[in-house]
């Protein structure tokens, strides 16, 4: 399985660049990094996804070194209602035993 | 529907009782997923159905967990002779295609269950 390890929680001010990084030492070749976002309450909802190199959406954009070891999710500009638990997910090349979300990283977003 | 829904929103029960908790996946996708949440943790997986073919239960704790999908679209998890370390959020997820493809997961509300 890839492992994945994220900060357990993250501060940031309202309007502020936001970067998250996860490392997957272990990754396979054939492997998608994708970003989710839970709220309280709710099921997570997708972010982002990418291989290699950049992927940019309206909403964030991920970087992926060459190595593909780390991957780095940034939010432009974020506001209080990005408060919110971030989890990054590595798979979708073997089984869905793999698709196992770590604990996350809870980035609150201050005032 | 929409989205993936979920059934019911909380569950209350006794330990030693069964539960059943439903999964209405979004219409059109083969793929279907259960996950548990505990309090506080990231999302376990437990069970994952793709089209026609053999459910991978690789995540299921125990012979107490069991799963099945009929026709391709609802999914119902049952729980026998529930323990109190089973109280977490089961989260279902669907998406167009399998693992292999790569495919955005969409989660439904989950269902909280507490054992007392």
């Amino acid at each position: 399985l890839a492992k994945t390890t994220q900060p357990i929680s993250m501060d940031s001010y309202e309007g502020q660049e936001v970067n998250i990084t996860c490392s997957h030492n272990n990754i396979a070749t054939n492997d998608y990094i994708t970003w989710y976002q839970q709220f309280p309450s709710q099921g997570p909802r997708f972010i982002i996804q990418g291989y290699k190199t950049k992927v940019t959406n309206e909403v964030a954009s991920l970087f992926i070194p060459a190595d593909r070891k780390s991957s780095t999710l940034s939010l432009p500009r974020v506001s209080l209602s990005d408060t919110a638990v971030y989890y990054c997910l590595v798979g979708g090349s073997g089984s869905a035993r793999q698709l196992t979300f770590g604990s996350g990283t809870q980035l609150t977003v201050l005032p | 529907g929409a989205g993936v829904s979920q059934s019911p929103s909380n569950k209350v029960t006794e330990k030693g009782k069964d539960v059943e908790l439903r999964c209405d996946p979004i219409s059109g996708h083969t793929a279907l997923y259960w996950y548990r949440q505990s309090l506080g943790q990231g999302l376990e997986f437990l069970i994952y159905f793709q089209g026609n073919s053999a459910p991978d239960k690789s995540g299921l704790p125990s012979d107490r967990f069991s799963a099945e999908r009929t026709g391709g679209s609802v999914s119902t998890l049952t729980i026998q002779r529930t323990q109190q370390e089973d109280s977490a959020v089961y989260l279902c997820a669907s998406s167009l295609e399998g693992v292999m493809t790569y495919n955005e997961q969409f989660f439904g509300p989950g269902t909280r269950l507490t054992v007392l």
